[in-house]
């Protein structure tokens, strides 16, 4: 079968620096997705990795080592508006549909 | 640019009454097509998917089932609801013409079965 580990909450204070880890065990590799969800909507792609390394968009950062089984989301200068669920998202192969985590809901508190 | 609409928005029904979601893609052809259910505070459940006219795949047994009538219109039903069926559907679309060939969600029906 196919497994993506996240925690299931995170806390974090505005203005400071947070990462959202995200391990995964699955038959195939061929890309992995970050998505974000507030409540009560949709999840919006944030991220894609497919090589090892660091992948930067603004504030987001997110980080690949296929070898471990790894990721992470990394974000920067926390705002209230960044409290919402982050989604990690596999693909194991090239049509099949992504295999998604059960998310980390993240708090951002003043 | 690709948009996903679904509707209704939001919909309260008894059980064993009927249902009928409709998804449509606007600006890609030939997508991918998925649904996925989400119970409150739940992760993403992958209910079916498709990868082109008639063809659906369902990943959960259960007494939903998926249509997809046209190359871009995908349709989840359910002859009889449970009160299981409760959650937040989501339609979600795969097209080459994204930059990165990454799923993206339309904005949901919100179901609440009484």
């Amino acid at each position: 079968g196919q497994n993506i580990d996240q925690p299931t909450e995170m806390t974090a204070t505005e203005g400071a620096i947070v990462q959202i880890n995200c391990t995964y065990q699955t038959s195939g590799f061929n890309g992995l997705f970050w998505y974000q969800q507030h409540a009560g909507e949709a999840p919006t792609f944030l991220s894609y990795n497919v090589l090892d390394g660091l992948e930067e968009k603004g504030r987001f950062s997110s980080f690949l080592s296929r070898s471990k089984g790894y990721s992470y989301l990394l974000l920067k200068e926390l705002q209230m508006k960044d409290s919402a669920s982050y989604l990690c998202a596999v693909r194991v192969s090239g049509n099949t549909p992504l295999v998604f985590g059960k998310g980390t809901r993240l708090s951002v508190i003043a | 640019s690709q948009t996903i609409h679904q509707w209704p928005a939001t919909l309260v029904q008894p059980v064993g009454s009927p249902l009928s979601l409709e998804c449509t893609v606007e600006g890609t052809s030939n997508p991918n097509l998925y649904w996925y259910r989400q119970a409150a505070g739940r992760g993403l459940q992958l209910l079916f998917y498709s990868v082109g006219i008639g063809q659906i795949s369902s990943e959960v047994p259960q007494n939903l089932s998926a249509s997809r009538p046209q190359d871009r219109q995908f349709i989840l039903s359910s002859k009889k609801l449970l009160l299981s069926d409760s959650g937040f559907y989501l339609c979600a679309c795969q097209t080459r013409d994204r930059a990165y060939n990454e799923q993206f969600f339309g904005p949901g029906t919100r179901l609440t079965v009484l």
